[in-house]
């Protein structure tokens, strides 16, 4: 069935240092989402992007949609304490039917 | 505007128990989902509803019920609770439908369940 992978796993970074993570599906997507999630929370949604090569920003986060729609990718700059977390991305392959991936957990060294 | 609220916080069962956790909205949103998430992994889709009336089936669907009377409510039943089913349970809501521009899922705080 429908698999979304992200890489890596885990990061670990020093603050001030970037992050990224990559988020791959085994089938086109019609959009990817993506959310944070803080330790012992509950995910939050992020951004959403739906065309094929579209990129977005918001302040030091930038994401990406690749061409085929089948992967995406989170860039952060300049990590803060802040970023802390897990991040995750989501899609459906058709309607109504969100697949996560399995997640990037960050953590931020001060 | 409570967005999505969850009941209980917390629940110990024993095995065979049964169950129902509680999920609402005041958003107005036609989509509703639960998800489970265990230990250092994804969410994973157990049910969903597109809207009053009409509920369909995700990937971990075994072992669970839903109903959806109202737009507001979508409760999540267990059946028959087994240790394999301990795991933090979020409810989702959305006003799309997967395809459009305004698909923001809106999760509520979760439901850590354990079953002994």
């Amino acid at each position: 069935g429908q698999q979304v992978m992200q890489i890596p796993q885990y990061q670990h970074v020093q603050e001030g240092e970037d992050f990224t993570t990559y988020c791959n599906s085994s089938t086109t997507l019609s959009n990817i989402q993506w959310y944070k999630q803080r330790p012992g929370g509950h995910p939050v949604f992020l951004i959403q992007l739906v065309k094929s090569g579209e990129v977005k920003k918001q302040k030091r986060l930038t994401f990406q949609f690749g061409e085929a729609k089948k992967n995406s990718s989170l860039h952060i700059t300049a990590t803060q304490t802040t970023d802390v977390g897990t991040y995750f991305c989501a899609g459906p392959p058709g309607t109504y039917k969100y697949i996560f991936g399995t997640g990037t957990r960050l953590k931020v060294l001060a | 505007n409570a967005g999505v609220t969850q009941t209980p916080k917390f629940q110990v069962l024993k095995t065979g128990q049964s169950m129902t956790l509680q999920c609402a909205q005041d958003m107005n949103h036609e989509y509703m989902s639960w998800y489970r998430q265990d230990p250092g992994m994804g969410l994973r889709l157990i049910h969903y509803s597109v809207g009053a009336g009409i509920t369909d089936q995700g990937e971990v669907p075994n072992g669970y019920n839903v109903s959806r009377s109202t737009t507001e409510d979508f409760p999540l039943r267990l059946l028959s609770a087994a240790p394999s089913q301990t795991s933090v349970y979020f409810c989702a809501s959305s006003s799309g439908t997967g395809t459009s521009g305004t698909d923001t899922q809106y999760f509520g705080p979760g439901t850590r369940l354990t079953v002994l």
